[in-house]
């Protein structure tokens, strides 16, 4: 159970291109949804908190006009990134929590993006 | 910033042998839970352990909260090459609500 399906897998795009990746849970309704960008041998970065419904919580130095999040269900969030340029390329994740206490995120397999 | 620190950052061992990895945090949290990340993919869940909690287990998963100290670790026995893995831990800052912050990561390398 518990599975979180992203796509695409990989992506490579002119600069100026938007990219749409999805962000599904499959077999649970999941109350937040969560972005990560992750930059090669770092960790994971928190880029902002998507809530069913509502406008998405940006983390401090994400250009929330570059980075458009919609989650228009309790299974699928999407994030696009607007006008992309190289300097946006990284791998991409989204988590979905299903909104109860100490219960763990459960993660896509992420998306490479790269920005020619 | 980070809330967690990972230590190692690598570690190569045999097939067999045990790896204890470290992670130390800064603020009060509700749960800590430690995440295998294969390379080039997504997180995968292995263990979360609750504040009030001292020590839990998963198959050849072992996982150790001092929250006096603010430190976790995270054991597996009897390492496998399929353990390869960057391994991180992530906190529940109790003032963050549900959002999660990662530490940096240990790469464990298993030769078989």
């Amino acid at each position: 159970g518990a599975v979180v399906s992203q796509h695409p897998s990989w992506v490579i795009c002119k600069s100026g291109t938007s990219v749409k990746i999805e962000c599904r849970s499959l077999d649970f309704q999941a109350t937040t949804m969560f972005w990560y960008r992750q930059f090669p041998k770092q960790s994971l970065m928190l880029m902002a908190t998507s809530n069913e419904g509502s406008k998405a919580t940006y983390e401090q130095g994400v250009e929330k006009d570059k980075f458009l999040i919609n989650h228009a269900s309790l299974t699928l969030s999407t994030l696009t990134v607007t006008s992309a340029h190289p300097e946006d390329s990284s791998f991409y994740i989204c988590s979905a929590w299903i909104g109860y206490n100490n219960q763990p995120q459960h993660f896509g397999d992420g998306t490479r993006l790269s920005i020619l | 910033s980070q809330q967690g620190e990972e230590d190692p950052q690598a570690l190569s061992i045999q097939e067999g042998e045990n790896a204890t990895m470290n992670c130390s945090y800064k603020t009060s949290i509700n749960n800590l839970q430690w995440y295998r990340q294969n390379s080039g993919r997504g997180l995968v869940h292995l263990i979360l352990i609750r504040s009030n909690e001292r020590e839990k287990h998963s198959g050849r998963l072992r996982v150790t909260l001092d929250t006096s100290k603010k430190s976790s670790s995270l054991l597996i026995t009897a390492s496998r090459a399929a353990d390869t893995a960057s391994y991180f831990c992530a906190t529940s800052p109790k003032a963050a609500g549900n959002k999660l912050t990662f530490g940096g990561g240990t790469r464990v390398l298993v030769k078989p």
